[in-house]
């Protein structure tokens, strides 16, 4: 059974970077041809879907209005996905998830770290 | 891309049905059959209810329905339980080759 774990600074300063790493076990991020994406949501408020990126790590698809600041790879050695947001502010501040995505399906999740942005 | 559209907030009382409905455009809901339902309680993870518009996962219970027609997707519960107090969120794959999701619907229990 697949599960994935979130980690990464729980506090960022504005206009610095956001970096998360999702650590994939139970299965290998090169098999199944799954994909893998990260989906945040700010606090209160709803879900936001970021991107997804190939497992293969060769193609990535982001959210139009994230696109410009966000970066999704994958380190197939470490069995892991990674993010980044740069140039952050306090409307980046959420939990952020991470899930595996097969057939239009978000599924499993992780538990969800939150990051907040604040000097 | 925006949001998808939902109505903030939907109630009923205990073994009634309910009905969340998710509006989109014909990019997204009315393209695709890739429309899926979350449920999440407060500071909680989501859990997938309804997959590919109608299809529910092992262990979800038989109350959890889905439809679509046209650019609106609708979940609806039946027999509502008080368990079922939560929010709801729809997304849908677009043809852009992305997701959006719902704005989410508060679901109270009477």
């Amino acid at each position: 059974q697949v599960q994935l774990q979130e980690s990464g600074p729980g506090l960022v300063k504005p206009s610095q970077t956001l970096s998360l790493t999702c650590a994939v076990s139970g299965d290998s991020i090169s098999s199944g041809g799954y994909s893998w994406s990260w989906i945040r949501q700010p606090p209160g408020k709803g879900l936001e879907w970021i991107g997804y990126i190939y497992h293969s790590g060769g193609s990535a698809y982001y959210n139009p209005s994230l696109r410009s600041r966000v970066t999704l790879s994958v380190d197939r050695s470490k069995n892991q996905i990674s993010l980044s947001v740069n140039s952050v502010t306090a409307a980046d501040t959420a939990v952020y998830y991470c899930t595996r995505l097969s057939n239009g399906v978000f599924d499993p999740w992780g538990q969800g770290t939150l990051v907040t942005v604040s000097s | 891309q925006s949001a998808l559209t939902q109505p903030a907030s939907v109630s009923g009382s205990p073994g009634q049905s309910i009905t969340i409905s998710c509006t989109g455009t014909s990019s997204d809901v009315g393209g695709y059959d890739y429309v899926s339902w979350f449920q999440q309680y407060p500071g909680k993870v989501p859990k997938l209810v309804i997959f590919d518009v109608n299809n529910r996962p092992s262990g979800v219970s038989y109350r959890f329905s889905g439809s679509k027609s046209g650019n609106t997707a609708s979940l609806t519960i039946s027999g509502l339980q008080t368990e079922d107090e939560a929010d709801y969120y729809c997304y849908s794959y677009t043809s852009s080759s992305t997701y959006v999701f719902g704005s989410g619907t508060k679901v109270t229990v009477l």
